[in-house]
């Protein structure tokens, strides 16, 4: 049974320029939200998705966007990249039966040049 | 608005030594409590969850938490700790039945002694 997956691994861009990192699922989960965790400090939450809809979102600029896809599988997109975007983005899927055992994913690192 | 703390950044222990890693919460009411841990170039991994009861609750890998409502604390210990311990480890509180935007501490880095 496969857990979260994240891709890709690691990511450089630049200031100014766009991503999308993906995420799929762990099997039977519905449930997906996004967090970034900044060096040598915990995540933040930037929002979560549910039956394709955002359903809840932190205090995240909206440069941030996502998508949640008809298999659950999910997009973090971000715009207009900072320096300061440069972070591990984690994932982490749910289901709807036990929504507070979030399982993470490895995580995409994307640095900001 | 609420928040974690881990008071220690950084904890070093000698392999076969208890462990004890604090967390304090701030929240309008009693949140769900949970403890991760994260190994270098890994994702986190949940240890252990506190929603209600028996405020000594077991986890994996030989862990345990107390939550202590009057200190708003949630602390996690480990009779003995193995040198594969050396990881972060996160405190984290969501909201109940509200969601499961998650506030995270900034975590303690524990160091193992051989």
């Amino acid at each position: 049974d496969a857990g979260v997956t994240q891709s890709p691994t690691h990511l450089i861009k630049t200031r100014g320029q766009q991503v999308t990192l993906r995420c799929s699922p762990k099997s039977g989960h519905d449930t997906v939200s996004w967090y970034q965790q900044a060096l040598g400090q915990g995540p933040q939450f930037i929002f979560q998705y549910y039956e394709e809809e955002e359903r809840q979102r932190g205090n995240f600029p909206d440069r941030f966007s996502g998508h949640q896809f008809p298999n659950y599988s999910s997009e973090l997109n971000v715009n207009a990249l900072l320096l300061g975007d440069s972070a591990l983005y984690l994932c982490a899927s749910s289901s709807g039966d036990n929504p507070y055992e979030q399982y993470f994913g490895p995580g995409t690192r994307l640095t900001v040049t | 608005a609420q928040s974690v703390t881990q008071p220690d950044i950084h904890i070093t222990v000698s392999e076969g030594a208890s462990l004890e890693l604090r967390c304090n919460y701030s929240y309008g009411a009693t949140p769900y409590l949970f403890w991760y841990v994260q190994s270098p170039g890994q994702g986190l991994q949940l240890l252990l969850k506190y929603f209600s009861g028996d405020t000594l609750v077991q986890g994996i890998k030989g862990f345990e938490a107390e939550f202590k409502r009057s200190q708003s604390s949630f602390n996690l210990r480990k009779p003995s700790v193995h040198w594969s311990d050396a990881a972060e480890y996160f405190c984290a509180v969501a909201p109940m039945n509200y969601g499961q935007n998650f506030v995270f501490g900034p975590g303690t880095r524990l160091s193992v002694l051989p």
